[in-house]
């Protein structure tokens, strides 16, 4: 079984700009998390989607948006990209999202803002 | 913030010696979950422990759970130098809110010598 794709796997933008990260999950799960990791802030969760939904979002500013696709695909966007959007952006997928699930985790899109 | 803080922040050990790290959280939980990360890499799923274990194993891998000291420990014994690698511990919230969403702790950065 396909683990947890993320693309792409490096992005360097500008401040300003606007860019989407992709995320395939496992085939059969539905729920879909994204988080940022920062040497400075650790893992920090940004939202989570599950059929097509979004249920759950953490603390960020509303720059940072995602979607879901009806084939649990995700994506998200941050818009006017600031320089403290630097860092790891984590998608992890499982199941049903629920507690005592663990979470299989993509290789990460290491976003760049100069 | 961070619900849990790992410690200690950083471990040096050789090949064959056991690595033990401990993570304390804020608030009740439901699962305490385990996670390792190669650098740069995501995360990969360890271990869960519930809230009504008190330990749990798994392989090579030991994990304790003291719910009135809101506390947990993950010792490796026999370590290799493949198990260089961040350590993050991770808890879920006993909440209506909780879908897909963990919150880390700072991890423990272990680094193996051959």
């Amino acid at each position: 079984k396909a683990g947890v794709t993320q693309t792409p796997r490096y992005l360097i933008k500008t401040r300003g700009q606007q860019v989407t990260l992709s995320c395939s999950p496992i085939s059969g799960h539905r729920s879909v998390s994204w988080y940022q990791q920062t040497p400075g802030q650790g893992l920090q969760f940004l939202f989570e989607y599950f059929s097509e939904t979004q249920r759950n979002k953490g603390n960020f500013p509303g720059r940072f948006s995602g979607r879901q696709f009806s084939n649990s695909r995700s994506e998200m966007n941050v818009s006017t990209l600031e320089l403290g959007d630097s860092a790891l952006y984590l998608c992890a997928s499982s199941m049903t999202g629920e507690a005592n699930e663990k979470l299989f985790f993509g290789s990460g899109t290491q976003l760049s803002v100069l | 913030s961070q619900q849990g803080e790992e410690d200690p922040q950083a471990l040096s050990i050789q090949e064959g010696e056991n690595a033990t790290m401990n993570c304390s959280y804020k608030t009740s939980i439901n699962n305490l979950q385990w996670y390792r990360q190669n650098s740069g890499r995501g995360l990969v799923h360890l271990i869960l422990i519930r809230s009504n274990e008190r330990e749990k194993h798994s392989g090579r891998l030991r994990v304790t759970l003291d719910t009135s000291k809101k506390s947990s420990s993950l010792l490796i014994t026999a370590s290799r130098a493949a198990d260089t690698a961040s350590y993050f511990c991770a808890t879920d919230l006993r909440a209506t809110d909780s879908w897909g969403k963990l919150q880390f702790g700072a991890g423990t950065q272990v680094v193996v010598t051959p």
